[in-house]
């Protein structure tokens, strides 16, 4: 079984419509982080939480929101989506414990926005 | 600031090739350097990454050494093969006293042709 799942793996919505990306780790990871990536702009980094009670907003926080419920699980929302945020989202883990972070990708999530 | 700067693809190469495919970086402090690939319909894979001056990653005939004096990181394959196919992201991650998240660049899509 995959380390980091992410579902759905993909979602086509409406303009207006609130949508929820889930994403689980069973890497026993403190850390997640959310990201979204577009063409020519690489990874953009939307939110990231460093345990439960830690949730920090990244580069592009705006018209998105997070959940930690709880270490495993990580959900990133989008309260009333458009179409500019038609993306692939992804999701990662990491361990504080490593000596330099590497991060951990789930499989991605492929949104279109009409 | 914290940056990542690697070539603008994509970077056609017949089987068999050399390829290098550079990137720099801007850091504050003392950061670890990491190589991901995504393969077509896939999420990104850590590939090699070094954590410090002069280290050298290597993974699945992929090379790239960490030249704090160019301040670079740029990945090389002697003899590329097909299934190299794929965008590779170079990905900077801070070291923990001067920032918590993780940049990367734009990606570089290879195609390799038989």
């Amino acid at each position: 079984d995959a380390d980091v799942t992410q579902t759905p793996r993909n979602r086509i919505t409406k303009t207006g419509k609130r949508i929820m990306l889930e994403c689980s780790q069973t890497k026993g990871h403190d850390r997640m982080y959310w990201y979204r990536q577009d063409p020519g702009l690489g990874l953009r980094l939307i939110y990231y939480s460093f345990d439960v009670k830690d949730i920090n907003k990244g580069e592009i926080s705006d018209g998105y929101s997070v959940s930690r419920q709880a270490q495993a699980k990580f959900s990133l929302s989008l309260e009333s989506a458009i179409p500019n945020q038609t993306a692939l989202y992804f999701c990662a883990t990491s361990d504080r414990q490593e000596p330099q972070e590497t991060q951990y990708f789930g499989p991605g999530t492929r949104l279109l926005v009409l | 600031g914290n940056s990542v700067t690697q070539m603008e693809g994509p970077v056609t190469l017949s089987e068999e090739a050399f390829l290098t495919i550079n990137c720099t970086y801007t850091a504050t402090g003392y950061p670890s350097l990491f190589w991901y690939v995504q393969y077509p319909g896939e999420g990104l894979q850590l590939l090699l990454k070094a954590t410090k001056a002069d280290d050298k990653g290597s993974n699945k005939g992929f090379e790239a050494t960490y030249r704090k004096e160019t301040t670079s990181f740029h990945l090389e394959k002697g003899s590329v093969q097909v299934s190299d196919s794929a965008v590779y992201f170079c990905a900077l991650s801070p070291h923990f006293l001067t920032g918590n998240q993780f940049y990367f660049g734009t990606g570089t899509s290879l195609t390799v042709i038989p």
